[in-house]
Formats: structure tokens, C-alpha cells, sequence
């Protein structure tokens, strides 16, 4: 049972483009949404993460929104640089219980 | 300064070997984490240690068997090596309290011939 299922698989954006990714979760119980960024042979590193008492959160040319009715969460890459070429996952996890959940992941890839 | 060191990076071993993987954290975190991350990148949480006391084994082979010496170290330890557990294993550690933000190291690439 997939409880954060997470799309596209890959991505593809010109540089200076918006790259959006998107996640679903299922148990209403996850109230800490954090996205991870993994570049090839290193470990996953917090990016930017969201609690559902907010609709949006802005860190530079990150921004998560999040819709707490649809149980959905979304990752917006403004100004998409090659440097941001990287796996991206979604993960939710519940107070009292800090296991991270994660999503499939999705390649991006930022073309010149 | 490493936050999450894990040894070694690397690990190519004969199938029915016993192995072990070492981690340490030197950010004073509660809760330790093993991961497992396939072929196919899937993430997936294997074990949770809180100040040495295991919270969390998920559904693992009982090959595995992860030891906590201290809060900041967490070993795991293979017995037996298949081919299917050839993966690059990750371990983190967070606070259990606050953001819940986990800090992850560079991951042991294991390949089991």
C-alpha cells in the first residue's frame, strides 16, 4: 500500500522554467510534509517542509502549497537551474512517530 | 564536520557472507534511522532506535539486526547475504521532538555477487 504516491517519475524543464511536482497522501493522521532533494551517490537532504496549518510556504525559489481538503502537497521549483537536476521525493510523517513515509520519487532534469 | 558519517561507502560481498554497516551522528539527535533504497529508488524505513531502544522494525528479514552501542551510533548487521539485498542502505538520525527533520548520510552502496 503506497500511502504518499507521488508524480511525475521524471521531469523534464528548460532553465529559467517552473518545475512542479506533485504528491497524494492517504492518512489524514501525517501532519509534517517535508520534501527531500538527492543528488547521484549522496544521501537525501531536507529541502523545504510544510505542516497543515498553512496553505503555502516559500523558501527562496521553493514554494510547497498544500491543500489539506485534497490531502495533496506540491513542490514548485521557480527559475529552474541545471544545478537543481536531482531526484526529488515527498514524505510525510505523524507527531509521536518521526518514521518519514517517502514518494517514488521523481527525476528532474533542467536542459540549458 | 560530518553530521551522519556511515563506513564504509561502498560493499561488494559474496552471497551467504555476514557484514556490517556503521553509523554515527554527531548532532546530538534522540532517534536513529535505517533505510533501504532499491534499484529503483524507492526509499524505504527499516529500523528506528530512540536513545538506544528500538521504535520502529518494519517488515525486515530477522538477517538484519541493527545494534545502538550508544545514542549516536546505530550498526546494522547482515547475516547471510542474498542477491536481494544488494541496495545502498542510509542511515539518519532526528530529534524526536520539533520539526521531526531527519539528517541523512551519504548512503553504503552494497552489492551482494
Amino acid at each position: 500500500q503506497q500511502q504518499v504516491k507521488q508524480s511525475p517519475q521524471s521531469l523534464i524543464v528548460q532553465k529559467g522554467g517552473i518545475s512542479i511536482i506533485n504528491c497524494a497522501y492517504e492518512n489524514t493522521a501525517f501532519d509534517y510534509f517535508p520534501w527531500y532533494q538527492q543528488f547521484p551517490g549522496k544521501g537525501p537532504a531536507l529541502l523545504i517542509a510544510i505542516r497543515p496549518d498553512v496553505s503555502e510556504k516559500k523558501e527562496g525559489r521553493f514554494t510547497i502549497s498544500f491543500n489539506k481538503s485534497a490531502k495533496q502537497f506540491s513542490l514548485h521549483i521557480m527559475d529552474s537551474q541545471p544545478g537543481d537536476s536531482a531526484t526529488y521525493f515527498c514524505a510525510a510523517s505523524m507527531t509521536g512517530n518521526e518514521k518519514l513515509t517517502f514518494g517514488t520519487g521523481t527525476r528532474l532534469t533542467i536542459i540549458p | 564536520d560530518t553530521a551522519v558519517s556511515q563506513t564504509p561507502k561502498y560493499l561488494v560481498t559474496q552471497m551467504g557472507n555476514d557484514k556490517s554497516i556503521k553509523c554515527e551522528q554527531n548532532l546530538g539527535h534522540d532517534t536513529m534511522y535505517w533505510y533501504k533504497q532499491d534499484s529503483k529508488k524507492f526509499l524505504k524505513i527499516m529500523f528506528s532506535y530512540n536513545n538506544k531502544e528500538l521504535i520502529i522494525n518494519e517488515t525486515v528479514p530477522n538477517r538484519f539486526s541493527p545494534k545502538s552501542p550508544d545514542k549516536a551510533h546505530l550498526n546494522l548487521h547482515i547475516n547471510s547475504l542474498e542477491l536481494g539485498d544488494s541496495a545502498v542502505y542510509f542511515c539518519a538520525s532526528s530529534q524526536v521532538a520539533g520539526s521531526a527533520r531527519a539528517f541523512f548520510g551519504q548512503g553504503t552502496r552494497l552489492t551482494v555477487v
